[in-house]
């Protein structure tokens, strides 16, 4: 089993939409959780972190943890051809290491 | 102002050929990782720098691989005798200190091996 689960996708919404991402992990240690989006041939670029349970806003952007379930989501409002992208999820522990989910090929429509 | 960047951009070699990629951090940045992306797959953790301790090098898939970094510097991962199953894009990426989720990490854009 992976540590990290995520659908790959392909995920393609109209412009204006809520966009829903989400990666779902096995192992109960991880606390902190992160959202990156990669354009096209670029590195990945941190959008939003949240440590443990919770919820964390920016702008249109919202972080959600579910521990208990071992579920993270990320959404996305009134969404713009702009966001189109992969959006990679992380998790680490306290260790060194993180763990990227697969990511997830997201196109907003015009 | 500069961020990460790497080299080569692409670069295709014949099985059992060894090759060399380089990174160049962000100045000042003492962390530094290396990572390999899969096509659909993610992100896997190879090794990471932190200033002059020794590296965690948990990550590398085979004795294979090996990296240097000179002090908070440039960095380069090595490939010894190739294979197929090498084919990805490296990743390099700092931070300014230890790896915490809060550190953000930086990415250069990327090496694009492929082995024939």
């Amino acid at each position: 089993q992976k540590e990290v689960e995520q659908d790959p996708g392909p995920l393609s919404v109209p412009e204006g939409a809520i966009v829903s991402l989400n990666c779902t992990y096995s192992n109960s240690a991880f606390q902190y959780f992160m959202w990156y989006r990669q354009y096209s041939r670029k590195g990945p670029e941190l959008l939003m972190y949240t440590y443990s349970s919770g919820n964390k806003e920016d702008g249109r952007f919202t972080a959600q943890v579910d521990k208990s379930s071992k579920y993270i989501s990320l959404f996305i409002r009134d969404s713009q051809p702009s966001d189109s992208a992969t959006y990679l999820c992380a998790m680490s522990g306290t260790g060194n290491q993180f763990y990227f989910g697969t990511g997830t090929s997201l196109t907003v429509i015009p | 102002g500069a961020g990460v960047s790497q080299s080569p951009s692409n670069k295709v070699t014949e099985k059992g050929k060894d090759v060399e990629l380089r990174c160049d951090p962000i100045s000042g940045h003492t962390a530094l990782y290396w990572y390999r992306q899969r096509l659909g797959q993610g992100l896997e953790f190879l090794i990471y720098f932190q200033g002059n301790s020794a590296p965690d090098k948990s990550g590398l898939p085979s004795d294979r691989f090996s990296a240097e970094r000179t002090g908070e510097s440039v960095s380069t991962l090595t490939i010894q005798r190739t294979q197929q199953e090498d084919s990805a894009v490296y990743l390099c990426a700092s931070s300014v200190r230890r790896p915490a989720p809060q550190e953000t990490q930086y990415f250069g854009p990327g090496t694009r091996l492929l082995v024939l």
